[in-house]
This record gives structure tokens, sequence and C-alpha cells, in this order.
């Protein structure tokens, strides 16, 4: 079967910088995204990774390492808003249509 | 330009009632999936559709939900009837094409459906 396994909850402190790792084994993998979901609304695209390295977009950015089956999720200066929770999400390349294969996601709380 | 819509945003039906979710995709979208979230468990794919045809629907649970996708444009997901444990949130996402690398989904904020 599919596991993609992410912490459930983490907690840090406005200002600070906090890493989200994703682990994942699946069989055949075609690349891994990351949402942003603010509750109660819409996940909202952060990162796609398909090769190893780090894609970094402003305060977010994002690390893959095929080999390892890892991933992390790093923000930067954090900000209140960025209370949320962060879900990755793995393409299989054996399943065509791009469809996602979700973690749990994790609830990230940013206190003052 | 609108997001993805999603009507409604709650619903609370009885069990064996039958219960009716759309999804407004992107203006242009050919490819839309959905999703279903139940308390505790991750987000899990159901269907997806290429314009108006199937192109897979091997997350659907069982032949009491139905999706249809006529025209091309917008998408119904019905549940009849409609039992205890189909209670979660459904979420439907679109994208442009599927490109086979970083074609990403867009999603909608989802309909809350509680079956009591």
């Amino acid at each position: 079967g599919q596991n993609i396994d992410q912490p459930t909850e983490m907690t840090a402190t406005e200002g600070a910088i906090v890493q989200i790792n994703c682990t994942y084994q699946t069989s055949g993998f075609n690349g891994l995204f990351w949402y942003q979901q603010h509750a109660g609304e819409a996940p909202t695209f952060l990162s796609y990774n398909v090769l190893d390295g780090l894609e970094e977009k402003g305060r977010f950015s994002s690390f893959l390492s095929r080999s390892k089956g890892y991933s992390y999720l790093l923000l930067k200066e954090l900000q209140m808003k960025d209370s949320a929770s962060y879900l990755c999400a793995v393409i299989l390349r054996w399943r065509a249509g791009n469809m996602l294969t979700f973690g749990g996601g994790t609830r990230l709380m940013v206190k003052p | 330009e609108a997001g993805v819509t999603q009507f409604p945003s709650h619903s609370v039906i009885e069990k064996g009632q039958t219960v009716t979710l759309r999804c407004d995709p992107i203006s242009g979208h050919d490819n839309l999936y959905w999703y279903r979230r139940v308390m505790g468990k991750e987000i899990k794919f159901l269907l997806h559709f290429v314009k108006e045809s199937k192109q897979d629907e091997s997350g659907m649970p069982n032949n009491r939900f139905l999706a249809e996708r006529t025209g091309g444009t917008y998408s119904t997901l019905k549940v009849q009837p409609a039992e205890l444990e189909d209670s979660g949130v459904y979420f439907c996402a679109s994208s442009q094409g599927v490109a086979g690398t970083g074609d990403e989904q867009y999603f909608g904020p989802g309909t809350r459906l509680t079956v009591t």
C-alpha cells in the first residue's frame, strides 16, 4: 500500500523557522506537492518537487530526496497567519491522471 | 478569475436520504477531481474526469456514489442512499492539463456533509 507520513501537530514561535517533514513509501513516484489549508478553507498550492533538491519561494522552501523518500517544507520568519494545516501529497507514477495521494496533514500553530 | 466553487458548503441529511454536491471548476480546466476527507483521516481521491469522461473512478467507495460531468463543465456527486460513514468533507479540484509534472490542482473550499 501507499504510506505518506507527517507529524500530526507542531508548534512554533512567531519570527522563528519551522521544518515540516514528510516521508513516503509508495509504488512509483512522479512528484510531491505541499499545500496549505486554513480551517474551513480550500487547500492552496505551496510547492512542487519532482527532482532532488531545494525549491525556494519567498519565505517557503521545499526539499526532496527521492532516494530517501523524504521531503520537508521550511517556513521562515513565521507569521501568525501561517497557523494552518500543511498537506504533503504525492503523485504516483503508475497511475495516470495526476491524482494526489495525501498524508494526514500537519497542523502548525504559531504562537506570539 | 473565479476559483473552484462548491455547493452547498454544508449539508446535514438523515441516513437513507439523497444528497447531491456540485462543483464548478475553473473555466477552461479539463481535469476535475473529487476527493473526500472523513474525520481524522487523510484526504482521499474519489475520481477524476477529463472533460466529460471518467478517467479514473477507482476511489469511489461503492455504487451509492454517482458522479457526472455533463458537457464537461460543472460536476455533481450524488450519494444515494446516504449512510453514516459518508460523513466528511468533499473537495473538488481542477487543473488545466495532465502534463505529468507539476500540474497544480486548484481546490474548492469543500462541502461538509453530515449524515445523522
